[in-house]
């Protein structure tokens, strides 16, 4: 079955510390991957999609994420976080059934940013 | 303005009370979802339609319906409230891509307590 895993629940890090967060799916087609961000109280925020081409794509708020077939891998990364980061962030991978189509998405990775 | 709104942002009831939350949306899309967001859990599918004429049932669909009234509106129904359905709920609406999956786009979502 589809299934995407974000091993890391909570992840806590200094302002202008870099960033990775993890995302591992599985999917036997090509996936069409994406990260969202959901701050307190907010909704989700899409922040950078893949769907062919590149596999570095770049996002909003200056984050990048890398599409690694070999490892089923799609994380997320910024190379300095700022404060206004903290948030949840969610992993997701877009697939087709039956003609209908879905977002999975994993259990999301909490960032906690220490000043 | 909010291009995806749900109304109410907060609710509390208690179990065996029928609840309705609405969503409503200015972006012209034809494909509107519900999800539940539960810690820990991320976010699950409630129901999706693809058209005002096309309903179906999510991954955990059990105690919920839902009615999509016009193109922008979809409603989704608890007709008999209990604690476990106490989460956070969004609603998300998306256009049809030929090119594979589309992007989603979130409401601000609705607290929904059971007591």
């Amino acid at each position: 079955a589809q299934s995407v895993t974000q091993p890391d629940i909570h992840i806590t890090v200094s302002e202008g510390a870099s960033l990775e967060l993890r995302c591992n799916y599985s999917y036997g087609a090509t996936p069409y991957l994406f990260w969202y961000v959901q701050s307190p109280g907010q909704g989700l925020q899409l922040l950078l999609k893949y769907f062919s081409g590149d596999t570095l794509v770049q996002g909003i708020k200056g984050f990048e994420a890398e599409f690694k077939r070999s490892q089923s891998s799609f994380n997320l990364r910024k190379p300095s976080v700022h404060w206004s980061d903290a948030a949840e962030y969610f992993c997701a991978v877009g697939l087709t059934q039956g003609g209908s189509e879905k977002l999975v998405f994993g259990k999301g990775t909490k960032l906690t940013v220490n000043p | 303005d909010a291009d995806v709104t749900q109304t109410p942002r907060n609710r509390i009831t208690k179990t065996g009370k029928r609840i309705m939350l609405e969503c409503s949306q200015t972006k012209g899309h034809d494909r509107m979802y519900w999800y539940r967001q539960d810690p820990g859990l991320g976010l699950r599918l409630i129901y999706y339609s693809f058209d005002v004429k096309d309903i179906n049932k999510g991954e955990i669909s059990d105690g919920y319906s839902v009615s999509r009234q016009a193109q922008a509106k979809f409603s989704l129904s608890l007709e008999s409230a209990i604690p476990n359905q106490t989460a956070l709920y969004f609603c998300a609406t998306s256009d049809f891509w030929a090119g594979g999956i589309s992007m989603q786009f979130f409401g601000p979502g609705t607290r929904l307590t059971v007591l």
